[in-house]
């Protein structure tokens, strides 16, 4: 039982560049959600999904993009990287009787 | 705005203390309020939870002060040892499985 993974665990990317983040849970959560954490700014919500074919955005939404076109998956797009994006990316799963599942996260450094 | 905010940014404690850490929260409909621990190079984990029924729960050496009248809430770390520095991290949401919203974390320290 390997609970959330999240892949890539590390990238560099260019201003400009586009990349994905997958997130993958195996605890047939319906709730999956992408956070970002810097120093001093804690763990702030980008967007969230409440099930398969739904997305919403969080508190920081602006220059990402999500799917969830299957339940176990939950993908995260920049479609032009920024360097306010170099950040670490936090997936994370639930459902209505667990909490919340962090991955391992992702160290995305953009210059 | 920020709906949860939490103190001390940083702490040092001494091996075998207690440690304190505060959260205040601005929305009255929050009836959600956990705690998660994060290691380095970790994601955050869930250590104690509290809903607004209890003033306080009590699990092992951690616990959580609930105060409902002052909109505050707390975790106390008794016995403090080195395996507990981490940042700590206080969150509230309300029903209906809404996304947890997220103190900015207070990195915890213990010395020997």
């Amino acid at each position: 039982n390997a609970g959330v993974t999240q892949t890539p665990k590390f990238r560099v990317l260019k201003t400009g560049q586009s990349m994905t983040l997958l997130c993958a849970q195996d605890m047939n959560h319906e709730y999956m959600y992408w956070y970002r954490q810097d120093p001093g700014m804690g763990l702030r919500l980008i967007h969230y999904s409440v099930g398969e074919g739904t997305t919403a955005k969080g508190e920081v939404p602006d220059g990402y993009n999500v799917s969830r076109l299957k339940k176990q998956n939950f993908l995260l797009g920049l479609e032009s990287a920024a360097p306010s994006q170099t950040s670490v990316y936090f997936c994370a799963s639930s459902d209505s009787n667990s909490p919340l599942h962090f991955g391992n996260g992702t160290r995305l450094t953009v210059t | 705005q920020q709906q949860v905010k939490q103190s001390p940014q940083s702490l040092i404690v001494q091996k075998g203390g207690i440690s304190i850490i505060n959260c205040a929260y601005e929305n009255t409909a929050f009836d959600y309020f956990p705690w998660y621990q994060q290691f380095p190079g970790k994601g955050p984990a869930l250590l104690i939870a509290i809903r607004p029924d209890v003033s306080e729960k009590k699990e092992g050496r951690f616990t959580i002060s609930f105060n409902k009248s002052a909109k505050q809430f707390s975790l106390h770390i008794m016995d403090s040892q080195p395996g507990d520095s981490a940042t700590y991290f206080c969150a509230a949401s309300y029903s209906g499985n809404t996304p947890l919203v997220f103190g900015k974390g207070t990195r915890l320290s213990v010395i020997a």
